[in-house]
């Protein structure tokens, strides 16, 4: 079965410091890989999304960066954090059969930024 | 631009009542899909169902069902007999067809209240 794996679960950090969330899915090939935000109040905010390794589409512009440097693994990141980055952000991925195949998502890091 | 609407912010009820979640969509696309997931307080979003604009069959599963009516635009989902474990943010999306990158509502918190 497919499973998706997502970490740190939570982070603290100052303002201005670098970011790396990383997200890696088992039991499958070649999947669409995502990243949203969510933040406190809101739903949820399509940042990234990737359909094959080195393919990143941004949705929003912001200081964040992702990438796909393997099949099965999807990175955010961040040179300096800013206030508004808090949030909880999570990762997923969708097969390729049929069309809008649902998404399974990770569970979640919570990121407080100070 | 795709929109979904979940009016309702916080909805309490008492175990074993039912409740309906509004969800009010809009999209310029012929051919989508619709979803609900549930986040519980564990943070992960868990897939609960999935629609096409061509399929307005209401369906029942177990305790919950959906009322899918194109004319209005909205895709209401109830469940009955409500439990405790279902309290969870309850969030209603929208894709375009061959598009998995989802447009979500802000979401419904449902308390279920022993």
């Amino acid at each position: 079965s497919q499973t998706i794996h997502q970490w740190p679960a939570t982070l603290v950090q100052p303002v201005g410091s670098p970011l790396s969330l990383e997200c890696t899915v088992e039991g499958t090939s070649n999947p669409n890989l995502y990243w949203y935000r969510q933040a406190a109040g809101r739903g949820l905010q399509l940042l990234f999304y990737s359909v094959g390794i080195g393919q990143i589409s941004s949705e929003v512009p912001q200081n964040l960066s992702a990438s796909r440097p393997q099949d099965r693994q999807f990175i955010l990141s961040s040179k300096k954090l800013l206030l508004s980055d808090s949030g909880f952000y999570l990762c997923a991925w969708s097969g390729r059969q049929g069309a809008n195949s649902p998404l399974h998502f990770g569970n979640g890091t919570r990121l407080t930024v100070t | 631009a795709q929109k979904v609407t979940q009016a309702q912010t916080e909805i309490s009820v008492v175990e074993k009542e039912d409740v309906t979640l509004d969800c009010v969509y809009e999209t310029r696309d012929t051919t989508y899909y619709l979803f609900w997931y549930k986040q519980p307080p564990s943070g992960e979003l868990v897939f609960l169902i999935r629609r096409n604009s061509f399929d307005e069959q209401n369906e029942i599963s177990g305790r919950y069902s959906w009322n899918f009516q194109k004319s209005t635009s909205s895709f209401n989902f109830t469940i009955t007999a409500s439990q405790v474990v279902d309290s969870a943010v309850y969030f209603c999306a929208l894709s375009g067809y061959g598009n998995n990158r989802l447009a979500f509502g802000k979401g419904n918190q449902v308390v279920v209240i022993p």
